[in-house]
């Protein structure tokens, strides 16, 4: 989800339930999208990428599915633990990846309750 | 290998002062980029450095500027800081061409304008 202002979107999940988070991006010609975590007090780290030649790509607990009929992205995460609570953010960049110049989500706040 | 560094953490300025913040890439890496992020406005790009040269610019007003030195290590300066400057600046960097868009984060540095 994308957030307005100061309130960011927040999804509350149990330790050991899937989370889904979702992501709308703006640009059809974006062909590069990466989600990013980002914990209080840290820069964001990254999570997965994906391209635009392809519709799912799956990491380690997380996958990333793209949609670009709808331009939507959404990151699955598998069996959520207290270490997932963060922010996440969805990128997307439409020079290739060539460029340093990605264009974030406003972000959603993943909270997992114990 | 050491990830991105930024100095300094914490920084509090006054209206009209200007500051210059620092940023050392991943060993290696010879791309830098800086993004503001502010509670309203999110993760908003600034200027991507690329050996030396500023290949990439957001909309900024030139207040706003970079360089890059021969190490690869950068610096943002702002000038006449406004209370709306007060954000979280984060340098990122990458290696080189398109196959390495990935973008590691530091922890950024929290300035404060009063």
């Amino acid at each position: 989800g994308e957030s307005v202002g100061l309130h960011l979107p927040t999804l509350s999940v149990q330790e050991g339930d899937n989370s889904i988070i979702n992501c709308a991006y703006s640009n059809s010609a974006s062909d590069y999208f990466i989600w990013y975590k980002q914990e209080s007090g840290k820069g964001p780290q990254f999570i997965i990428d994906i391209r635009s030649n392809m519709d799912k790509r799956q990491g380690q607990r997380v996958t990333v599915l793209l949609n670009k009929t709808v331009k939507h992205l959404s990151l699955q995460i598998a069996a959520t633990q207290p270490g997932d609570s963060a922010v996440y953010f969805c990128a997307e960049t439409d020079y290739g990846g060539s460029q340093g110049n990605l264009i974030f989500g406003k972000g959603t706040k993943l909270s997992v309750k114990p | 290998k050491a990830g991105v560094t930024q100095t300094p953490r914490y920084l509090i300025k006054t209206r009209g002062q200007q500051v210059t913040l620092s940023c050392s890439p991943i060993s290696g890496h010879r791309s830098v980029s800086w993004y503001q992020q502010t509670p309203g406005q999110g993760l908003q790009f600034l200027f991507e450095y690329f050996s030396e040269t500023q290949r990439n610019k957001g909309n900024f007003p030139g207040r706003f500027s970079g360089r890059q030195f021969s190490n690869s290590r950068s610096e943002m300066n702002v000038s006449t800081l406004e209370l709306g400057d007060s954000a979280l600046y984060l340098c990122a960097s990458r290696g080189q061409g398109s196959t390495n868009e990935k973008l590691f984060f530091g922890s950024g540095t929290q300035l404060s304008v009063l």
